[in-house]
Order: C-alpha cells, then structure tokens, then sequence
C-alpha cells in the first residue's frame, strides 16, 4: 500500500508554545489530506480536510484559528497547535487520498503538553 | 443522520474464524472501507467494497450487501497479532471531500 510519513511521533512541550506536526505522502501525490484527533479507546474525530492549494475545511468545534492547516504541495500538508494547552493533549493521526479513494494513515504524533 | 453500527466488543480463539458485522444508514453510498487499529498506532487499510459481493485478499475477507446496508470482515486462521481494533467506514458522495464516515470500532481479543 501508500506510504504516509508523518513527524514526529512524539512531542512534549510546554504549555503555551506551538507545535507543527507534518504528514508526507512518499510515493503518491495527494489532493486531499485529513486530519484526525484521537482520545483513549475513543474512535477517530475529524478535525479538518486539507486540500492542496485551498483553505482548509474545519469541522464544527474545531478552532481554526488554534490549529492551523497549511496544504501547500501535493505531498505535504502540515497542522500547528498554536499556544498548546494541556487539554490539547492528543493522539493526532493524518492521513492522505490517494487517486483510488483509499486513505492511507500516517503513524500519528502523540502530543502531551505540561 | 449518519450512523454506523458495530460490536464493541468480540473474541476468538487463535486459529478460529472471526466475523465482525458493520451496518449502516446513510444519506448517500460511495464505498466501504475496513481498517485495522493496534493500540496507540494510527489506522492500517485492509479492504474496500464499492459493489456487492465478496472481496478475498489472503486471511481477510470483506462481504458487502449495499441493499441491507451492511458489511463483515471476515478473518481467518486467527493469530495473536490480530488483536486491535477493526474500524468500518463509509465514504459519502453527498460531502464535498468525500470524508468517510467512522464507526467506534470493534475491539477483537484473541485469546490462546
């Protein structure tokens, strides 16, 4: 199947400092990327769709504004949490569309904020 | 609404034959995916159905009857690595990205 990159894997941080996450596709380009929250034993929540070139789709709930979404390549797309808090503490996961409809998941950056 | 319904919940004996079920009702159809989940790692693809019938691709399988609204994951010659979560979706023509639409999961224990 795809390859989905996605760096890093792990991230502590401080409270209030803003962290980027990226989600490379390596051998396929994509379109549309999404972007997922995870909690504990919870199913996965969509935050957002990235679309190359184009603003991103935020889900109802979600603050743009504090996760900001930048799809600027056909391979690329990247989430920052901005001013980190510990609630934002999270399993996020991406995931990119390939030109068959399959999305194909990145490793997901487990975030913990002090 | 969108729903999609399946156990929480099975278990199966290594070397048995696991059927997990996955029913929906939504607006639209354009296809039903099944994904594995290992505890604390991101979702693996495993099958897509966009017609009826059965899809066989080694020890999985995946039926889906697109007029009852529902799918299995079928898996065979259990092993202990199988254990995860196994995630049913179905992607919805009637949104503009054509996101898919989860269901909790079904948590698969795989017992010696």
């Amino acid at each position: 199947g795809a390859v989905v990159s996605q760096h890093p894997s792990r991230v502590i941080c401080k409270s209030g400092t803003s962290v980027k996450i990226e989600c490379r596709s390596l051998d396929f380009q994509a379109t549309t990327m999404f972007w997922y929250r995870q909690f504990p034993k919870q199913s996965l929540m969509l935050m957002a769709t990235s679309n190359e070139g184009s603003k991103a789709t935020y889900e109802q709930g979600v603050e743009k504004d504090k996760f900001l979404i930048n799809h600027a390549s056909l391979t690329l797309s990247t989430l920052t949490v901005t001013s980190a808090h510990p609630e934002d503490s999270s399993f996020y996961i991406c995931s990119a569309r390939d030109r068959g409809g399959i999305q194909y998941f990145g490793a997901g950056t487990r975030l913990s904020v002090l | 609404g969108q729903n999609i319904d399946q156990p929480t919940e099975m278990t199966a004996t290594e070397g048995a034959i696991v059927q997990i079920n996955c029913t929906y009702q939504t607006s639209g159809f354009n296809g039903l995916f099944w994904y594995q989940q290992h505890a604390g790692e991101a979702p693996t693809f495993l099958s897509y159905n966009v017609l009826d019938g059965l899809e066989e691709k080694g020890r999985f399988s995946s039926f889906l009857s697109r007029s009852k609204g529902y799918s299995y994951l079928l898996l065979k010659e259990l092993q202990m690595k199988d254990s995860a979560s196994y995630l049913c979706a179905v992607r919805d023509p009637m949104d503009s990205n054509y996101q898919l639409i989860w269901g909790a999961g079904t948590k698969l224990i795989i017992k010696p």
